[in-house]
């Protein structure tokens, strides 16, 4: 199966930025994921790049590809204690008729105020 | 994308017992997933359920122990049977809509 690597914890200061990385190792993934897990919820689907891009922006998330490298970042500007909650990223494998998915073990962001 | 209903939200079991759980979406869907979040780990692949086929199970997980149910094409059940402590775990379905897995707010299973 497919290897998703991501560092365990992190923790910042409210208003600083949070960067959370990621490897993987299926070149063939033709889109990326970060997930996002609150305590107690389900995961909720924050942002995904395209695997032909190397940055997307969405209103505090940046995340940059490194294709090269199997890389991934997620960048959250001005964070926020709302922010704190664990941060999956996730590449897939399609199959015959369907994508599947492989997740990192997840980040521990921890925002403190 | 989908909006997946799913239930129980959380359960305290006796070991030996079973639990069902349901998964509704409000769109039809072909396939339907079922993961495993053991506590404190990352989310495993169970089985994809088709509508009108035998549940597709990945390594480590057999139907005895996992029966899946996938009646229509916007429900299934994923049943835990003869649970064991080790069968704690958050427990979530999931569909696929534009490429990207949309999830159940998952099942908190607690075997005691």
């Amino acid at each position: 199966g497919e290897d998703v690597e991501q560092s365990l914890f992190l923790s910042v200061r409210e208003g600083d930025s949070s960067v959370i990385n990621c490897t993987y190792t299926d070149s063939s993934s033709t889109y990326l994921y970060w997930y996002k897990q609150e305590p107690g919820a389900g995961l909720q689907l924050l942002t995904y790049i395209f695997s032909n891009m190397d940055m997307k922006q969405d209103q505090r998330l940046t995340v940059l590809l490194n294709k090269k490298d199997k890389h991934l970042s997620l960048r959250i500007a001005d964070t926020q204690t709302g922010d704190s909650a664990i941060y999956f990223c996730a590449e897939t494998e399609t199959l015959y008729n369907f994508n599947k998915f492989y997740f990192g073990s997840g980040t521990k962001l921890n925002v403190k105020p | 994308s989908a909006v997946i209903s799913q239930k129980p939200s959380r359960d305290i079991c006796q070991r030996g017992t079973s639990l069902t759980i349901q998964c509704q979406v409000d769109s039809q869907v072909t396939m339907m997933f079922w993961y495993r979040q053991q506590p404190g780990q990352s989310l495993t692949l169970i089985a994809t359920a088709n509508q009108g086929s035998e549940a597709t199970y990945e390594s480590g997980f057999v139907i005895d122990k996992f029966p899946i149910s996938r009646p229509n094409l916007t429900f299934s059940t994923l049943t835990v049977s003869n649970m064991s402590p080790e069968d704690s775990s958050i427990y979530l379905c999931s569909v696929e809509t534009g490429g990207a897995g949309t999830f159940g707010s998952g099942t908190r299973l607690t075997v005691v």
